[in-house]
């Protein structure tokens, strides 16, 4: 059973477009939602994460857009350049649970 | 990098025989994690550690044991390696914020990789 479910697989976006990612979840009992950021041969690193008491959160042109109701959350990435091309990883984990479930990631690659 | 170091980076091992792979860290952590990492699958929970000899199993712990004897060191072993535990393995600690609205969830931060293949 997959838990949190991530899409697109791939995605292709041109320098200066917005990257949208999104990642949707069925466990009601996760309240805390990370992305995480991965270069080719790195390990991942958090990028930006939020809990659903906020329907946004926002940090530089990074964008989290979280929909409680539709228990969907999406990763924005605005004026994307090319050094944004990498793996992402949307993930969840309960309250009082150190553990996360991670989407199966969205390889992003920005064109010059 | 939250002095989280992995060894051996790189290792091709044959189908049956034993394989451990070390996870060190620094900052005396409490939480460790060890995952695998395959195309199509994402990051895979394999076992974690809550604290030294305290274990537990993740998403895909068959095949795999961990033991943790000293906070700053999580090994995860392959008893008999067979082809499908070809991957890349990463090890995670969980480190508390200490301010800010996430202040109660822990933000994991991983090390830079063990890639294995089983011939």
């Amino acid at each position: 059973q997959q838990q949190v479910k991530q899409s697109p697989q791939s995605l292709i976006v041109q320098k200066g477009g917005i990257s949208i990612i999104n990642c949707a979840y069925e466990n009601t009992a996760f309240d805390y939602f990370p992305w995480y950021q991965q270069f080719p041969g790195k390990g991942p690193a958090l990028l930006i994460a939020i809990r659903p008491d906020v329907s946004e959160k926002k940090e530089g042109r990074f964008t989290i857009s979280f929909n409680k109701s539709a228990k969907q959350f999406s990763l924005h990435i605005m004026d994307s350049q090319p050094g944004d091309s990498a793996t992402y990883f949307c993930a969840a984990s309960k309250k009082g649970y150190s553990t996360l479930t991670f989407g199966k990631g969205t390889m992003l690659l920005v064109s010059p | 990098d939250a002095g989280i170091t992995q060894s051996p980076r790189h290792k091709v091992t044959e189908t049956g025989t034993p394989v451990t792979l070390r996870c060190h860290q620094t900052e005396n952590h409490r939480y460790m994690y060890w995952y695998r990492q395959d195309p199509g699958h994402g990051l895979r929970l394999i076992h974690y550690s809550y604290g030294v000899k305290d274990t537990d199993k993740g998403e895909v712990s068959d095949g795999y044991s961990v033991s943790r004897s000293k906070t700053e060191d999580f090994l995860l072993t392959l008893e008999s390696a067979t082809s499908s535990q070809t991957s890349v393995y990463f090890c995670a600690i969980s480190a508390p914020r200490l301010a800010g609205e996430l202040s109660s969830y822990n933000e994991q931060f991983f090390g830079p990789g063990t890639r294995l293949t089983v011939l």
